[in-house]
């Protein structure tokens, strides 16, 4: 059973902060990797995929992949009220074409 | 460029109909991949189509079907309605050559209420 796990929050931080995501994944046969932002009552919206260990930069959004350890985060840097939403997780597996999706972990950024 | 458009919003059903969502890929996307997102869940592979073919599966009965046309449009039919299929049902639409395809991107997706 192909697994993704997330912490469902809340995770409250203040403007301006930084805000840590974190997600892991039990097979190790993933192959790519994505965050997606859901505002309440809408559909996911792509934020960033990363592929590579390491990290990889968008804006205030870094996404870090460790397959080793298979986790994968999302640092949001100077984080504003409007992050506030459902951050999703998800996972392709190497011979899959489904995107396997954690639980969401809801953030919350106050002014 | 259009994106990823979903038909209806909205739905109202009884238990035991049947009911067909409808979805228009991105303007070239060849593949759709249908979702069911349960209140408070990620969303939950139904099944995605390539090329008018079913490309994969997820773990849904068979009462779940769909179908892919040559402009690549999709309709995810669920007959025999129960409660537990209300839910929101998103539909992503992406590119690939050899099925599949890499990233998916939504559509705004069809809240499913059935009463």
């Amino acid at each position: 059973q192909k697994e993704v796990e997330q912490n469902s929050g809340p995770l409250s931080v203040p403007e301006g902060a930084i805000a840590s995501l974190n997600c892991t994944y039990s097979d190790r046969g993933s192959q790519s990797f994505f965050w997606y932002r859901q505002y309440s009552g809408k559909s996911p919206e792509l934020i960033m995929s990363i592929y590579s260990n390491g990290d990889k930069e968008d804006g205030r959004f870094t996404a870090q992949l460790n397959k080793a350890s298979q986790y994968v985060s999302l640092l949001i840097r100077d984080s504003q009220p409007s992050d506030s939403a459902t951050y999703l997780c998800a996972v392709k597996y190497q011979a899959g074409t489904a995107l396997i999706f954690g639980k969401g972990t809801t953030l919350s950024v106050s002014s | 460029e259009t994106g990823v458009t979903q038909s209806p919003t909205h739905l109202i059903k009884t238990r035991g109909q049947q009911v067909t969502l409808r979805c228009s890929s991105q303007s070239g996307h060849n593949t759709v991949s249908w979702y069911q997102q349960a209140l408070g869940q990620g969303p939950q592979f139904i099944f995605q189509y390539y090329r008018e073919e079913e490309n994969g599966r997820g773990n849904f009965p068979p009462r779940f079907s769909g179908l892919q046309f040559p402009n690549y449009s999709s309709e995810l039919n669920v007959n025999a309605l129960e409660l537990d299929d209300s839910a929101l049902y998103l539909c992503a639409s992406s590119f690939g050559t050899s099925g599949g395809g890499e990233t998916q991107y939504f559509g705004p997706g069809t809240r499913l209420l059935v009463l």
